[in-house]
């Protein structure tokens, strides 16, 4: 089953602009992580965040963490056309058998140049 | 380059055929994963191995199985292929199952049953 899922499925935006995309989950975590995958390739793991953190920077990303929603965002500044791809969002499971990553379905970014 | 390694990158078999997905990995990482995207369906586990000389069933394992033939190679076994195992096939590993660090995939298969 999936535990996280991102909104929206699908954003577009200008080169420059800012694009926010957020990620729901169901159950406790250990960490959840974002991953980029550009058009036939594999995933790219960009950046994770712990439970016990709420937010972390990775140059351009800025990821968020609110456990008592269950939610997370991730926003990605001043996009570039090489930013085009579907991001995302891995959820870790923080007891149990639940070590393995779960994934959302994915956002399609397209940053229009 | 360090990472994951996948061969072959596209294949297409009949109904009924069989065929070994491989995957190696140089980053000296103890467990692996193998998982599959559909469309509209995001990632799904299909199996993985904690470390080698373990195997554990994902989310999806019906129809497939594996082997953790060494530490690097982890390999994934279609032994009468469905076309609903048409998809594109990720293998991926990290430091160890409960480690703190992201995954590494490759590159994928394609695979297409007809």
């Amino acid at each position: 089953s999936q535990q996280g899922e991102e909104d929206p499925q699908a954003l577009s935006i200008q080169e420059g602009e800012n694009a926010t995309m957020n990620c729901s989950y169901k159950t406790s975590i250990n960490n959840l992580q974002w991953y980029r995958q550009n058009s036939g390739r594999g995933l790219v793991h960009l950046i994770l965040i712990r439970s016990n953190e709420r937010e972390k920077h990775s140059g351009r990303l800025r990821v968020t963490l609110d456990t008592s929603k269950k939610s997370s965002s991730l926003l990605i500044t001043a996009s570039r056309a090489a930013d085009t791809a579907s991001y995302f969002c891995a959820t870790r499971g923080s007891g149990g058998s639940n070590y393995k990553l779960t994934f959302g379905k994915g956002t399609l970014l397209t940053v229009n140049p | 380059n360090a990472g994951v390694t996948q061969t072959p990158k596209f294949q297409v078999l009949k109904t009924g055929q069989s065929m070994t997905l491989q995957c190696a990995q140089d980053m000296n990482h103890n467990s692996m994963y193998w998982y599959r995207q559909d469309p509209g369906m995001g990632l799904r586990l299909i199996y993985y191995s904690a470390s080698e000389g373990t195997t554990d069933k994902g989310e999806v394992p019906n129809g497939y199985n594996v082997s953790r033939l060494n530490k690097r190679e982890f390999s994934l076994r279609l032994e009468s292929a469905a076309p609903s195992q048409t998809s594109v096939y990720f293998c991926a590993s990290s430091e160890g199952l409960r480690a703190q660090s992201g995954y590494t995939f490759g590159s994928g298969t394609r695979l297409t049953v007809v």
